[in-house]
């Protein structure tokens, strides 16, 4: 049972267009929202996130939207970079007992072609 | 202000050897939580822990696996009796202490574990 769905797997742009990643989530508990990238070899790296109570959270080229009547993120990448090719992963948190935990989607893939 | 250190890097176990993987958390941090990352797949929860207490093993295979955070020095991965399914990179991450919605975790660079 995925809670947290990432449908595509990868997506190619071109350099200096915008990114779209997208992120479905089905567990309504779900309150606080965070996007990793990875690269080959390397540990996840936090990007940017957003909590339940805003619709949108913007940190230089990377902007989060957060649709909860669709249960449904998305991350915007403008403008693409070749430096933005990594896996993508969306995390959703939920406070558990007296912890929070996270949940991840299974990736996607961004190349960005120069 | 180090990050998550995980060690080692890289592991070759043969079958039937067992691997332990360490990882200590961020300074301040008192939460460890455990991911796995099978090739072509996401990352898996596996286990979560605080210091001496293990709060969240659903995600934990129900035998050969086991983990722990004591009082003093990293939280380790066990894993006895290694199979080449277990070939994977592992992910440690931590977190500040309490239930606020902004606590973000952290991973460290992760330990690739080869079974041969």
């Amino acid at each position: 049972d995925q809670q947290v769905k990432q449908n595509s797997p990868s997506l190619s742009v071109q350099e200096g267009r915008i990114s779209i990643l997208n992120c479905d989530y089905t567990n309504s508990m779900f309150d606080y929202f965070l996007w990793y990238k990875k690269y080959p070899a390397e540990g996840p790296t936090f990007l940017i996130s957003i909590s339940s109570i805003k619709d949108k959270n913007e940190d230089g080229r990377f902007t989060v939207f957060l649709n909860k009547s669709a249960k449904h993120l998305s991350l915007h990448i403008v403008p693409s970079q070749p430096g933005d090719s990594a896996v993508y992963f969306c995390a959703a948190s939920d406070l558990r007992g007296s912890a929070r935990q996270l949940t991840f989607g299974s990736g996607t893939q961004l190349t960005v072609l120069p | 202000n180090a990050g998550v250190m995980q060690n080692p890097r890289h592991l070759v176990r043969r079958r039937g050897q067992e691997a332990r993987l360490r990882c200590s958390p961020m300074k301040g941090h008192s939460h460890v939580y455990w991911y796995r990352q099978l090739p072509e797949e996401g990352l898996k929860f596996m286990v979560y822990l605080q210091k001496e207490n293990i709060i969240d093993e659903s995600g934990m295979p129900k035998e050969r696996f086991s983990a722990e955070f004591p009082k003093e020095g990293p939280s380790i991965l066990r894993i006895q009796q290694v199979v080449r399914g277990d070939s994977a990179a592992y992910f440690c991450a931590s977190s500040p202490p309490g239930p606020r919605t902004g606590n973000t975790i952290y991973f460290g660079e992760g330990s690739w574990l080869t079974v041969v």
